[in-house]
């Protein structure tokens, strides 16, 4: 079955590191980009950023440059998005998705969700 | 980068027809063929309803239109069904090449 899979809910505390993952079977990572949403607790979706693992060609939102950093591993067909510092509003559910495309991206498959939780 | 404007909720009784708009700007919605629509159940990741303004996804039903006109784009869902009441997101390209999606918009089956 085509599918991402993501890393499991992660708690942690304000200031500290984390890097989530997003594992594709199949073909899923081949010729595909793969992007980050973010959506706060009872709030609506937010666009992150893009990556194309072929050559890691990589896009952020404004809303989040510079406080995440998008990278993949092509090899292991994994996307990651990661956080050097991270602050209480940060807590949100995270989705990686899959596009075929870069301009005029659909999101046609979407991961389960990794919850992330930063509280001190 | 604002979000596109949604209302924040739209009700229809079943069998009826319900339309959601998604406003933005000549930088994305009006200046690029590049809206896509999202359904999300509660507790569920997003499905793709609607791509390049008015395309289906293979699977998705007929009752789920898109259409465009300047900035404004469409959802229209006819013949509405209890399964259709979740929450809707509309999602355009940028002329900074990143995407936006709208505020989103709760639908209500009564």
């Amino acid at each position: 079955e085509v599918q991402l899979v993501q890393s499991g809910a992660e708690v942690t505390q304000p200031g500290e590191s984390l890097k989530i993952s997003c594992q594709g079977s199949g073909n899923t990572f081949t010729n595909y980009w793969i992007g980050w949403v973010r959506q706060m607790p009872e709030k609506g979706l937010e666009w992150m950023g893009i990556i194309y693992p072929g050559d890691s060609d990589t896009r952020y939102s404004p809303s989040f440059q510079g406080h995440v950093t998008i990278s993949a591993d092509k090899s292991i067909r994994t996307a990651y998005l990661q956080w050097n510092s991270l602050r209480a509003s940060d807590t949100a559910m995270y989705y990686c998705t899959r596009s075929p495309g870069r301009v005029g991206a659909r999101y046609e498959l979407w991961g389960q969700g990794t919850l992330v939780t930063v509280s001190s | 980068q604002s979000a596109l404007t949604q209302p924040a909720s739209v009700s229809g009784s079943p069998g009826q027809s319900i339309t959601i708009s998604c406003t933005g700007t000549s930088s994305d919605v009006g200046g690029y063929n590049y809206v896509s629509w999202y359904q999300q159940h509660p507790g569920k990741a997003p499905k793709l309803i609607i791509y390049d303004v008015s395309d289906r996804p293979s699977g998705v039903s007929n009752r789920f239109s898109g259409s465009k006109s300047g900035n404004t784009a469409s959802l229209t869902i006819s013949g509405l069904q209890a399964e259709d009441e979740a929450d809707y997101y509309c999602n355009s390209y940028t002329s900074s090449s990143t995407e936006v999606f709208g505020g989103g918009t709760k639908l209500t089956v009564l």
